[in-house]
C-alpha cells in the first residue's frame, strides 16, 4: 500500500520563474491538500483538491494555483517565483466520509530554494 | 479564522520522564484535533488524534485530552526516550465538508536527554 508520495523532492529556481510540484494521494484517498512550511515554522495550508475542484483556499496569493486530475494525484503551480517562497511544500492525502473523520496522511514534501 | 496557539515552545525532559505540551484554539466548529511528530528533514507523522464527541484517548504512552468547553486540548507522553525527541504540532481542523484541511499550532521542540 502506497503511502503519499511527491516529486520532486528537492528543487532550486530562480526568481520570477514558474514551478510545478506533483503529488499521489496514499491509495484509497481522494482528497489533496497542500501546505508550505518555512524553516523552522509551522505548516501553512495552502489549498484543498476534491472532485478536481478547489474545495478550501488559506490565506495565499494567487500565484498559488491548483489541479487534481481523475486518479486523485494532484499539482502546485507557483508562479512569478519570490525568495520567500523557498520552503518545504508538503502535499496530505485524506478520504471524504461526510458522517465521519478520517486521518490525514502528509508526503515527503518538496523542498524549493528559489535563488 | 482558526487560530492554534502551543506551549511550551522548547521543552527538555530526563529520559524516563513525562512530557506535556498543550495547546488552544478559536474556532468552537474545529472538530477533529490531531498530533504530528516531525523529525528533522522529515515528514510530520500523524501519532494521535481525538474526535471533538471524545474527551481523551490514549495510545501505549501517548495520550490526548480535550476540553472543548475551554477550547484546550493537550499532549502526554509518559517514559520518555530518546526517539522521542523531535517536533510536535498540534492542529485543529477547519472546514467540515470535504476531508481534512488544519490549523497548525507553532510547534515545541523536545529533547529527551539520556
Amino acid at each position: 500500500d502506497a503511502g503519499v508520495t511527491q516529486s520532486p523532492t528537492h528543487l532550486i529556481k530562480t526568481r520570477g520563474q514558474q514551478v510545478t510540484l506533483r503529488c499521489s494521494p496514499k491509495s484509497g484517498h481522494d482528497t489533496v491538500s497542500w501546505y508550505q512550511q518555512a524553516l523552522g515554522q509551522e505548516p501553512q495550508f495552502i489549498f484543498q483538491y476534491y472532485e478536481e475542484e478547489e474545495r478550501q483556499r488559506g490565506n495565499f496569493p494567487d500565484r498559488f494555483s491548483g489541479h487534481q486530475f481523475p486518479n486523485y494525484s494532484s499539482e502546485l503551480n507557483v508562479n512569478a517565483l519570490l525568495l520567500g517562497d523557498s520552503a518545504l511544500y508538503l502535499c496530505a492525502s485524506s478520504l471524504v466520509l461526510f458522517l465521519a473523520v478520517t486521518e490525514a496522511f502528509f508526503g515527503q514534501g518538496t523542498r524549493l530554494t528559489v535563488v | 479564522g482558526e487560530n492554534v496557539e502551543q506551549h511550551p515552545s522548547t521543552l527538555s525532559v530526563q529520559e524516563g520522564d513525562s512530557a506535556v505540551i498543550k495547546c488552544t484554539y478559536s474556532d468552537s466548529a474545529s472538530n477533529y484535533f490531531p498530533w504530528y511528530k516531525q523529525e528533522l528533514g522529515k515528514r510530520p507523522q500523524l501519532i494521535i488524534d481525538i474526535r471533538s464527541n471524545v474527551g481523551e484517548k490514549k495510545d501505549q504512552r501517548i495520550a490526548v485530552t480535550l476540553n472543548k468547553t475551554a477550547k484546550h486540548f493537550s499532549l502526554h507522553i509518559t517514559e520518555t526516550q530518546p526517539e522521542d525527541s523531535a517536533v510536535y504540532f498540534c492542529a485543529a481542523s477547519i472546514g467540515r465538508n470535504y476531508g481534512q484541511n488544519f490549523v497548525f499550532g507553532p510547534g515545541t521542540r523536545l529533547s529527551v536527554l539520556p
